[in-house]
C-alpha cells in the first residue's frame, strides 16, 4: 500500500527565503504526482502537476522535482513571501491498477513571516 | 467559470439523521471522488466514480454511501450518520487519470 510523507509537518522561515518542501512514498510504479496548497476553511487549489515520465514542473516561483527511482518529489519556493503561507500537500496517483486510488501526505504547514 | 460546487458548506446533525453531501462540477468531467480530512490523517478517499453508473470503494468507505446517476453530480450518502463521521469532507474532479484534480471548497460535518 502506497504511504506518502512530508517533513517537516511544519515550516516557519522569514520572508524572501528559498525553501524546499519534501514529499516522499513508498511505491515508485506512479503514474503522476500533484502538488496542492489549502488554505485555512479552504479547498484545495492544484499548484504543479508532474507525470512520471516528468523530472520538473515549473511555474512562476515554483519548481516541483520527481525522482521516482528514490520515492522523492520536491516544491521548491523561491523568494517567499507572507501571502505563500499556507499548508501543501501532495498526491501520489498509482501507476497500475486503481488510477483513481489516490493517496495524499499529510501536508507541510508553511509560514512565512513578514 | 469551471468549478466543483459543494452544498451544504457547513452542517451539525445528530446521529442517524441521514444527510445527503451534493458535489457538481461543469467542467465535463469523467472522474470524481469524495476524500474526507482528519487532523493527524490527512486527505483519505472514500469513494470514486470513472464515469456514469461506476463507482468503485476508496479507502473509507463505511458508512458512506454514493451514486453516479449523471455525469456531472456525485452525492456523497450517510444513511445513518455517527459522530466518528464528524469531519471536513472535499469534493474532487478530473478530466482524465492523466490530468490534474480539482476540488470542491469542502463540506464541515458535525455528528452530534
Amino acid at each position: 500500500k502506497q504511504e506518502v510523507t512530508q517533513i517537516p509537518a511544519a515550516l516557519s522561515v522569514p520572508e524572501g527565503e528559498n525553501l524546499v518542501l519534501n514529499c516522499s512514498f513508498t511505491d515508485s510504479a506512479i503514474y503522476n504526482l500533484q502538488w496542492f496548497r489549502q488554505d485555512p476553511g479552504k479547498g484545495l487549489t492544484s499548484l504543479l502537476l508532474i507525470q512520471s515520465s516528468q523530472r520538473e514542473q515549473t511555474s512562476g516561483r515554483l519548481n516541483a522535482s520527481l525522482d521516482k527511482s528514490s520515492g522523492r518529489s520536491t516544491l521548491y519556493i523561491a523568494a517567499s513571501q507572507p501571502g505563500d503561507s499556507a499548508t501543501y500537500l501532495c498526491a501520489v496517483r498509482p501507476g497500475s491498477g486503481g488510477y483513481q486510488k489516490v493517496t495524499f501526505g499529510t501536508g507541510t504547514k508553511l509560514q512565512v513571516i513578514p | 467559470e469551471a468549478q466543483v460546487t459543494q452544498n451544504p458548506r457547513y452542517l451539525i446533525t445528530v446521529t442517524g439523521k441521514k444527510l445527503t453531501v451534493t458535489c457538481s462540477q461543469n467542467m465535463n468531467h469523467e472522474y470524481m471522488s469524495w476524500y474526507r480530512q482528519d487532523p493527524g490523517l490527512g486527505l483519505r478517499q472514500i469513494y470514486y466514480s470513472m464515469n456514469v453508473e461506476v463507482t468503485d470503494k476508496g479507502d473509507v468507505p463505511e458508512g458512506y454511501k454514493v451514486s453516479r446517476k449523471e455525469k456531472r453530480n456525485f452525492p456523497l450518502i450517510l444513511e445513518s450518520p455517527s459522530p466518528n463521521q464528524t469531519s471536513l469532507y472535499f469534493c474532487a474532479s478530473s478530466p482524465a487519470p492523466g490530468q490534474g484534480m480539482f476540488f470542491g471548497e469542502g463540506s464541515r460535518l458535525t455528528v452530534l
